[in-house]
């Protein structure tokens, strides 16, 4: 049968502006949770990650926040470029295991206007 | 810097045929994983693999899958009898502990 997919939300910044993209997970037993990047046609790049002992975490550009109350994850991107657009998603995994397999959100689609 | 390698990056194939798809996974890494995403959706859980046998599997990963390390590089996803349904971007990644795991550029198979 034909398969619809799934309309993904789309954040359109500025380039030069600062970008948020939120997520919504769904165990309250994950404790480590991680962002990727997926350009068109290429695999999910790893961005940042967190553990759920932490709040907050800052790379290059990027501050991913955790709020375990609400299960709810942001990636933060300051002064957004062009080379920033792509597919976000979130991921959360419950560790504790000989492995940990990760489950993935629905991605928000990042579009960066010059 | 490693990388997660996968080939072919295009898979063709009729519905019954089997295929496999190849995946190199970063030297050091002691966890393998299979993922698939169906075009305009999420990224899914197929299987993860360590220590030379499955670890978990998801309910998609049913009888026409296997997964198998045959050397001490390669890490392949077999399908024996495809069908329609199977035409996805398929990932691989990897990781040293249980922790990021790093994923491939993917392969698209087309079943037709």
């Amino acid at each position: 049968g034909e398969s619809v997919g799934l309309h993904l939300p789309t954040l359109s910044v500025q380039e030069g502006d600062n970008s948020i993209i939120n997520c919504a997970y769904s165990n309250s037993a994950s404790d480590y949770f991680i962002w990727y990047k997926q350009e068109s046609g290429k695999g999910p790049q790893f961005i940042i990650d967190i553990r759920s002992n932490m709040d907050k975490r800052q790379g290059q550009r990027v501050t991913v926040l955790l709020n375990k109350t609400v299960k709810h994850l942001s990636l933060q991107i300051a002064a957004t470029q062009p080379g920033d657009s792509a597919v976000y998603f979130c991921a959360e995994n419950k560790s504790g295991g000989a492995t940990n397999k990760l489950i993935f959100g629905t991605g928000t689609l990042l579009a960066v206007q010059p | 810097e490693p990388e997660v390698t996968q080939t072919p990056s295009h898979q063709v194939t009729q519905m019954g045929q089997e295929v496999i798809l190849r995946c190199v996974p970063i030297s050091n890494h002691l966890y393998f994983y299979w993922y698939r995403q169906i075009l305009g959706q999420k990224v899914e859980f197929l299987v993860s693999f360590y220590n030379n046998e499955i670890s978990e599997k998801s309910e998609i990963f049913d009888d026409q899958f296997s997964v198998e390390r045959p050397d001490g590089s390669n890490f392949t996803l077999k399908i024996r009898s495809t069908k329609l349904e199977d035409s996805a971007m398929y990932f691989c990644a990897s990781s040293y502990v249980t922790d990021t795991q790093y994923f491939g550029p993917g392969t698209r198979l087309t079943v037709l």
